[in-house]
């Protein structure tokens, strides 16, 4: 079974230009996450789908960050602009049964952002 | 309050030792706790999930829960340098939604 996917792996831009992340998760996993992981902290939810939905998106920054997954499938996340603490790990993850107390997410391999 | 509370850490262990890793969580409407392990570099992997009062056991690794101090635990029996990573505990909070996560507790296993 492949697991969930994301690119890029790495990305280093300066300060107040825009990025885009791209999640693919497991095949039939209806809830999609996207997490910021700032080093020495644990991951944080940004936002998360239930098929092509919005569950959740309470800390999302809007005012830079959007994020769409429209065909119940793979997801973008985007900041625009970017700021120097937006600089951590961009973590995708999945799970099929989101929101239930055995709910499994499964991590993708992340993409370390650096704003300069 | 942070909803999810960890020692940060290092805890160093001897090689065959038992660690033992702690963790609080603030929302006694919390179902469900999870230990996930998460190597230098790499993404968070799911060790174990507990959701009733108790102890559940797997492997060398044991997980400990007490609601009513809003305690969750995790041992590891025989512990061997490969278990050198950072553990992090995640409880879902909100109604059933959401997985929150301490900052995790770097464990450091000395031969």
């Amino acid at each position: 079974e492949a697991g969930v996917a994301q690119s890029p792996r790495y990305k280093i831009i300066e300060k107040r230009q825009s990025v885009a992340f791209w999640c693919n998760p497991i095949s039939g996993h209806a809830t999609l996450y996207w997490y910021q992981q700032i080093l020495g902290q644990g991951p944080k939810l940004l936002i998360q789908f239930q098929n092509n939905g919005v569950v959740d998106d309470s800390q999302l920054p809007k005012d830079r960050f959007s994020a769409e997954r429209l065909k119940g499938v793979d997801s973008t996340l985007k900041i625009q602009p970017a700021k120097l603490e937006d600089s951590a790990v961009y973590l995708c993850a999945s799970t099929t049964r989101g929101g239930h107390r055995t709910q499994r997410q499964y991590f993708g391999p992340g993409t370390r952002l650096t704003v300069t | 309050q942070k909803e999810v509370e960890q020692n940060s850490g290092p805890l160093s262990v001897p090689e065959g030792a038992i660690a033992s890793l702690n963790c609080t969580y603030s929302d006694r409407g919390s179902q469900s706790f999870f230990w996930y392990r998460q190597y230098s570099g790499k993404s968070p992997e799911l060790i174990m999930f507990i959701y009733s009062n108790g102890d559940k056991e797997d492997g060398r690794f044991t997980a400990q829960l007490n609601k009513a101090s809003q305690y969750v635990s995790l041992l590891i029996r025989d512990s061997q340098p490969s278990d050198s990573a950072t553990y992090l505990c995640a409880v879902i909070t909100g109604g059933g939604n959401k997985l929150t996560f301490g900052t995790g507790t770097q464990l450091k296993v000395e031969l």
